[in-house]
């Protein structure tokens, strides 16, 4: 069984661009999160896709954005981008019924300049 | 609102030694806890959860984690630490009280383990 995918596996871009990260999950996952891990500060929750519908998001401004798909593949959106928003960004999911498993993607490491 | 609490940043430890790694949490209601694993430019890997029932949970590579509700600890241990076992652990909870809004999990902001030969 395939596990959780990310494209690319690195983005380089310069502040004040957009940056669009790709999630695949598991076969038979309906749900999608993404994680951002900035050095230091551990993971933090940014957002939940559920049948194609956000159902949370962290605490991070609307310039992270984000969608599911009818595949229930995920991408996510950093418009804006800021010198901080350099990090790992990790992809999750997870199963109907079974949403406090969640299985993880290798992550795109994002580096703003 | 969740939190996980991971005191120590790094933790060295002798191979062949036990090991272990603290973890405290907080939640409203009952926990489901989980410790992941991450290796150097990697992803990060389920090692074991608790749920409901025993304690004492046994998970991969010969990892283990008990939970004490008493304490709201759930720490990760191994009888005998080896080398690869050298990675950043992440302890996790959800709140399975809080209702939709807690289907993500809180982390903790990780521990280094380093086993050294």
């Amino acid at each position: 069984e395939a596990g959780v995918t990310q494209s690319p596996t690195h983005l380089i871009k310069t502040r004040g661009q957009q940056a669009t990260l790709r999630c695949s999950p598991i076969s038979g996952h309906t749900s999608v999160y993404w994680y951002q891990q900035a050095l230091g500060l551990g993971l933090q929750f940014l957002l939940w896709y559920d049948e194609g519908e956000e159902r949370n998001r962290g605490n991070f401004p609307p310039r992270f954005s984000g969608r599911q798909f009818p595949n229930y593949s995920s991408e996510l959106n950093v418009n804006a981008l800021e010198l901080e928003d350099s990090a790992l960004y990790l992809c999750a999911s997870s199963s109907p019924g079974l949403s406090y498993e969640q299985y993880f993607g290798p992550g795109t490491r994002l580096t703003v300049t | 609102a969740q939190s996980v609490a991971q005191p120590e940043d790094q933790v060295n430890v002798a191979e062949g030694n036990p090991l272990t790694v603290k973890c405290t949490y907080s939640v409203s209601g009952n926990p489901y806890l989980f410790w992941y694993v991450q290796y150097p430019n990697r992803g990060l890997q389920f090692l074991l959860k608790y749920i409901t029932g025993d304690n004492l949970v046994k998970g991969s590579y010969g990892f283990e984690a008990e939970f004490n509700k008493s304490q709201t600890s759930f720490h990760l241990k191994k009888p005998s630490a080896l080398v690869s076992d050298s990675a950043l652990y992440f302890c996790a909870v959800r709140d399975i009280g809080s209702g939709a809004g807690s289907y993500q999990l809180t982390f903790g902001k990780g521990t280094k383990l380093s086993v050294i030969p």
